[in-house]
């Protein structure tokens, strides 16, 4: 089956680092993506990943280990604006087309 | 480009009333998604469409319908209203199949069923 794991909540301070991770199980993993979402607005992309390794865009990166099914984003320099919450989703295929699976998604709360 | 546009933003309807909610998109993708997402619970999906003319069925499909009758429309019905369907519905596209290929997605519509 299908599932995705990551906190509920973490809280951090403006300018510190936070990583929120993601654990997976899929049968067809076909990439991992990061969204976030502020409080009654629709997820923005920002970040995907299909190989091992580390993305780096800007304050944001993305971490990858397929064999362990395991993901984290990175955010640095951390400021009020990135209060929102954090969905991880795969990309996985079922049958001849690929769905993405999204988890519950972790609310990030930054304090001054 | 207005990217994707969901209509309406709210509503709030009584059990047993039918409605449409409207999605387009001017970025000329071709895979439409619709989603559900409630507290605890995550985005799920309920319908989606690989291109003009199709559908499929996605995680959460009962009482629910779709229609791609044009590329930039996709539609999601509900013929019965019901409670449990009180939620804040996501529309979403994509351009291809191409891996990468990121989902865009509408502001949501929040329904309210009494």
């Amino acid at each position: 089956g299908q599932n995705i794991d990551q906190p509920t909540e973490m809280t951090a301070t403006e300018g510190a680092i936070v990583q929120i991770n993601c654990t997976y199980q899929t049968s067809g993993f076909n990439g991992l993506f990061w969204y976030q979402q502020h409080a009654g607005e629709a997820p923005t992309f920002l970040s995907y990943n299909v190989l091992d390794g580390l993305e780096e865009k800007g304050r944001f990166s993305s971490f990858l280990s397929r064999s362990k099914g395991y993901s984290y984003l990175l955010l640095k320099e951390l400021q009020m604006k990135d209060s929102a919450s954090y969905l991880c989703a795969v990309r996985d295929w079922v049958g001849n087309t690929d769905k993405l699976i999204f988890g519950t998604g972790t609310r990030l709360q930054v304090f001054p | 480009n207005a990217g994707v546009t969901q209509t309406p933003k709210f509503r709030v309807l009584k059990t047993g009333q039918s409605m449409t909610l409207l999605c387009a998109q001017d970025m000329n993708h071709e895979y439409m998604y619709w989603y559900r997402q409630d507290p605890g619970m995550g985005l799920r999906l309920i319908h989606y469409s690989v291109g003009e003319g199709t559908t499929a069925k996605g995680e959460v499909p009962d009482g629910y319908n779709v229609s791609r009758l044009k590329k930039q429309n996709f539609l999601l019905g509900l013929e019965s209203a019901a409670p449990s369907q009180t939620s804040v519905y996501f529309c979403a596209s994509r351009k291809g199949q191409l891996s990468y290929n990121e989902q865009f997605f509408g502001p949501g519509t929040r329904l309210t069923v009494l």
